[in-house]
């Protein structure tokens, strides 16, 4: 089965503070893509990363994936209240399903 | 924009009910999905299609069946809802291994 792992669960951090949450992946990923979720809503896509090595980076929040196409980290600087929600790192299969991690929720405090 | 709109923010039904969600796309994704989310657990891919009438089951399709007679849209049925399937279901569509987009998703409550 496919799977990604995504730490950690839960993360609260004070306003201002840089955060990391990272995406495993058993399997060498054809590409790794960074949703976001507001509570109670539908996803919104941030990146998506397909090379080893690539990094990509909108406003605050810079997503990386490693050489070996298996681990992303997605990491904000100076996080704001905005920021909070579910953090989910997805992937697409050879069978075009598109599959997810358990997600990562974020809440900041102001 | 990419565009996917599923029909209902918010829906009560009652046990045994037959519950349609509806989900339409705007932009000629021939890949479309149904997922339900419940905490601890994820997204759940329910049902997927990559074309119109066709249809392959996910990880969990029991007590469910889909429609997809037109590209944009994709029908999720719940034949006689039951309380554990109460959650939260979201739609997206894709070109290929491209990026899923996402409908704002549907909070389903059986009672």
């Amino acid at each position: 089965s496919q799977e990604l792992e995504q730490s950690p669960q839960s993360l609260i951090v004070q306003e201002g503070k840089n955060l990391t949450i990272n995406c495993t992946s058993s399997k060498t990923l054809y590409g790794l893509y960074w949703y976001k979720q507001k509570y109670g809503e539908g996803l919104i896509f941030l990146m998506m990363l397909q090379k080893g090595g690539e990094e990509k980076s909108h406003e605050k929040i810079t997503a990386k994936l490693d050489e070996k196409k298996q681990q992303s980290s997605l990491h904000i600087t100076a996080s704001q209240p905005s920021h909070a929600g579910i953090y989910l790192c997805g992937a697409a299969n050879t069978g075009n399903q598109f599959y997810f991690g358990t997600g990562t929720s974020l809440t900041v405090i102001p | 924009d990419v565009k996917v709109t599923q029909s209902s923010r918010y829906l009560v039904k009652r046990t045994g009910e037959k519950v349609f969600l509806e989900c339409v796309q705007d932009m000629d994704h021939e890949n479309m999905f149904w997922y339900r989310q419940d905490p601890g657990l994820g997204l759940r891919l329910i049902y997927f299609s990559y074309d119109v009438k066709m249809k392959e089951k996910g990880d969990i399709p029991e007590g469910y069946s889909v429609s997809r007679e037109k590209k944009e849209r994709f029908s999720l049925i719940l034949e006689s809802a039951s309380t554990n399937q109460t959650s939260m279901y979201l739609c997206a569509s894709s070109r290929g291994q491209f990026t899923a987009f996402f409908g704002q998703g549907t909070r389903l409550t059986v009672v």
